[in-house]
């Protein structure tokens, strides 16, 4: 089974902190993506990458930045944490689809509840 | 630019009914649609994914369908149990590489016993 682990289930930082949230997955895929989820918003693409230390934004990557130095870790920065980042985050991966002949089914991890105070 | 629809937002029903859930897009020009199952304060599990140039795809008690040209997708649950009880997304995907999903805002599922 594809095992996506978020480093935290809850996290509470404070407005100006420097936020990193770590996710690794186990499956050797190429995509790993950040989505925010948020109420009445549902799931909005914040980040992803392809590749090592390749980087893609998504719709909403403002006050965001992203890390992946290995295959199989994906970092979110939060270079200046505001209260409107607290939020639900979702890190999620996949199989680059041109290498599969086919498309690929993206897995989630359980999420990190962030709440910045 | 792509807009995912999924209707009702909510929806009660009885141990052992059939049902029909329901998802729209506006732009026909995809690769493939996936339904998510989310239960509350947990991440997405995958559970269906159909490629674009598939009609339909089962798993278990699951059926989902897709009908590009209209715009229409169906999540189909048969003999739903209490533990069916989640939120059902459902996503399409717009790029070959698989890249990017645009997410509906889901269906929030409760089944009484």
């Amino acid at each position: 089974d594809v095992k996506v682990t978020q480093s935290s289930r809850y996290l509470v930082k404070r407005t100006g902190e420097k936020v990193f949230l770590e996710c690794v997955q186990d499956m050797d895929h190429e995509n790993m993506f950040w989505y925010r989820q948020d109420p009445g918003l549902g799931l909005r693409l914040i980040y992803f990458s392809y590749d090592v230390k390749m980087k893609e934004k998504g719709d909403i990557p403002e006050g965001y930045s992203v890390s992946r130095e290995k295959k199989e870790r994906f970092s979110l920065i939060l270079e200046s944490a505001s209260t409107n980042q607290t939020s639900m985050y979702l890190c999620a991966s996949s199989f680059l689809s041109f290498n599969r002949g086919n498309n690929q089914p993206q897995h989630f991890g359980d999420g990190t509840r962030l709440s910045i105070l | 630019k792509q807009e995912v629809t999924q209707i009702p937002a909510a929806l009660s029903v009885p141990e052992g009914e059939n049902l029909v859930l329901n998802c729209s897009f506006t732009d026909s020009a995809i690769y493939n649609l996936q339904w998510f199952r989310q239960d509350p304060g947990k991440g997405l599990t995958s559970l269906l994914l159909i490629q674009s140039s598939q009609r339909e795809q089962t798993s278990g008690r699951l059926n989902a369908s897709l009908d590009k040209s209209s715009g229409r997708s169906t999540l189909y649950i048969a003999a739903s149990q209490p533990g069916d009880s989640a939120t059902y997304l459902c996503a399409v995907g717009f790029t070959q590489a698989g890249t990017a999903l645009i997410f509906g805002k889901g269906t929030t599922l409760s089944v009484s016993s």
